[in-house]
């Protein structure tokens, strides 16, 4: 089972930031949070990762709470090509990856 | 940039056939991963290796058998396909093997309809 919750779907005006947020209450100390995200009929994207600190690249920012137990992707410009659903992983072991139901972002023009 | 590419996109079988699906990486990564991916069952692991010519069983093995005969290719073949086969493959690698910070890279996927 995957060890994150996420709301099923979520609303963004194009143009604005899109936060979307994940709570993993049970992450352990060494695991880190996982952001994928799936657009129709493709591949999983990665976006990024991170343990404690923020994180920033250039598709998103993450900010972890300071007690790691929820996180939030931020896409600082949301466009239409951002309409995905969006993954919140968090590792449970070396081999696999397991997807929860994710967040299903619908970019509004 | 990473870069999985598999060799369709989308592919139609008949039942008993045998079917290739071919996934190549370009960034030289040890690790490589076969999924599926189902309405309302996520992604399954099936297979996977982390070097070559090693092979370890995922979640859902069965009917199903893969080959790593160089670094950057791995092959996920059905060898009778079956219609509860239809699915979505994905492919994925990987450069750190067993640690918590393992980043996998997806292909495109393969949509295989068996008739």
């Amino acid at each position: 089972d995957a060890k994150t919750t996420q709301p099923p779907s979520m609303d963004c005006a194009e143009g604005r930031a899109a936060n979307l947020p994940c709570n993993h209450s049970t992450i352990s100390g060494n695991e880190y949070v996982y952001w994928y995200r799936q657009i129709h009929s493709q591949g999983p994207q990665y976006i990024i990762h991170g343990l404690k600190n923020n994180e920033t690249n250039e598709m998103a920012s993450l900010i972890i709470t300071e007690d790691r137990k929820s996180s939030t992707l931020i896409l600082p410009h949301a466009t239409l090509r951002d309409t995905a659903v969006y993954y919140c992983i968090v590792r449970v072991g070396p081999n696999k990856i397991i997807f929860g139901k994710g967040t299903r972002l619908h970019i509004l023009p | 940039d990473v870069k999985v590419t598999q060799s369709s996109r989308y592919l139609v079988k008949r039942t008993g056939e045998k079917v290739f699906l071919e996934c190549v990486q370009d960034m030289d990564h040890e690790n490589m991963f076969w999924y599926r991916q189902d309405p309302g069952l996520g992604l399954r692991l099936i297979y996977f290796s982390y070097d070559v010519k090693m092979k370890e069983k995922g979640d859902i093995p069965e009917g199903y058998s893969v080959s790593r005969e160089k670094k950057e290719r791995f092959s996920l073949i059905l060898e009778s396909a079956s219609t509860n086969q239809t699915s979505m493959y994905l492919c994925a690698s990987s450069s750190e093997q067993g640690e918590p910070q393992e980043t996998q890279y997806f292909g495109p996927g393969t949509r295989l309809l068996v008739l």
